[in-house]
């Protein structure tokens, strides 16, 4: 079966700091995979998306930034993290298939406080 | 852009009563619309999905949703709550499109509590 793995599940970190979140999915390939981010009071909003290896489409602009260095792995990064960065992050994937009709699986989530 | 309202942020019913949740998104084509729950401590879960054909669709532990597309509406219904049911139940809509990478388009959410 296919399972979905985030880490780390929460992280503290200075404004200015780097930032790396990792998501990887086994039991499936070439899979779909996502980045979302929570933010207090607001519903879960799309980041980045990427269909294939080195292939991320990006949602919104922002601080931050996405690379797909292998087939199941996912990486959310920035350089210089601000207070405006905080919040929960959701790593999914979903099949590819044509219509998008495929539902997304979501891993469990990091909760990052930027101070 | 597609856009998801959903009507309730917080809802507290009791056991036995009936529930529905609102959710209304806005799309000028055709699009596959999602519920999904995330229960206390866990990780978001799909209820159930709504991609063509019949628009009274049914998911996991009783619950169902309807499609009315003249008015955009895709609510979620449970003839019956378990105190169980407590969780934050998300619409979530995307393009059906020929991508096939369409991200989700989720609503804010809805606090769902049952009482005992």
């Amino acid at each position: 079966s296919q399972t979905i793995h985030q880490w780390p599940a929460t992280l503290v970190q200075p404004v200015g700091s780097p930032l790396s979140l990792e998501c990887t999915v086994e039991g499936t390939s070439n899979p779909n995979l996502y980045w979302y981010r929570q933010a207090a009071g607001r519903g879960l909003q799309l980041l980045f998306y990427s269909v294939g290896i080195g292939q991320i489409s990006s949602e919104v602009p922002q601080n931050l930034s996405a690379s797909r260095p292998q087939d199941r792995q996912f990486i959310l990064s920035s350089k210089k993290l601000l207070l405006s960065d905080s919040g929960f992050y959701l790593c999914a994937w979903s099949v590819p298939r044509t219509g998008g009709g495929q539902p997304q699986h979501f891993g469990d989530g990091t909760r990052l406080s930027i101070l | 852009a597609q856009s998801v309202s959903q009507h309730n942020h917080h809802v507290i019913l009791s056991e036995a009563a009936s529930l529905e949740l609102g959710c209304n998104y806005s799309y000028g084509g055709t699009v596959n619309l999602f519920w999904y729950v995330q229960y206390p401590g866990q990780h978001l879960q799909l209820l159930l999905k709504y991609f063509s054909g019949d628009p009274l669709v049914k998911g996991i532990k009783g619950f169902e949703a309807e499609f009315i597309k003249s008015k955009f509406s895709f609510n979620l219904r449970k003839p019956s709550v378990q105190w169980s049911d407590t969780a934050e139940y998300f619409c979530a809509v995307n393009a059906n499109s020929g991508g096939g990478a369409d991200g989700l388009t989720f609503g804010k959410g809805t606090h769902l509590i049952i009482q005992p």
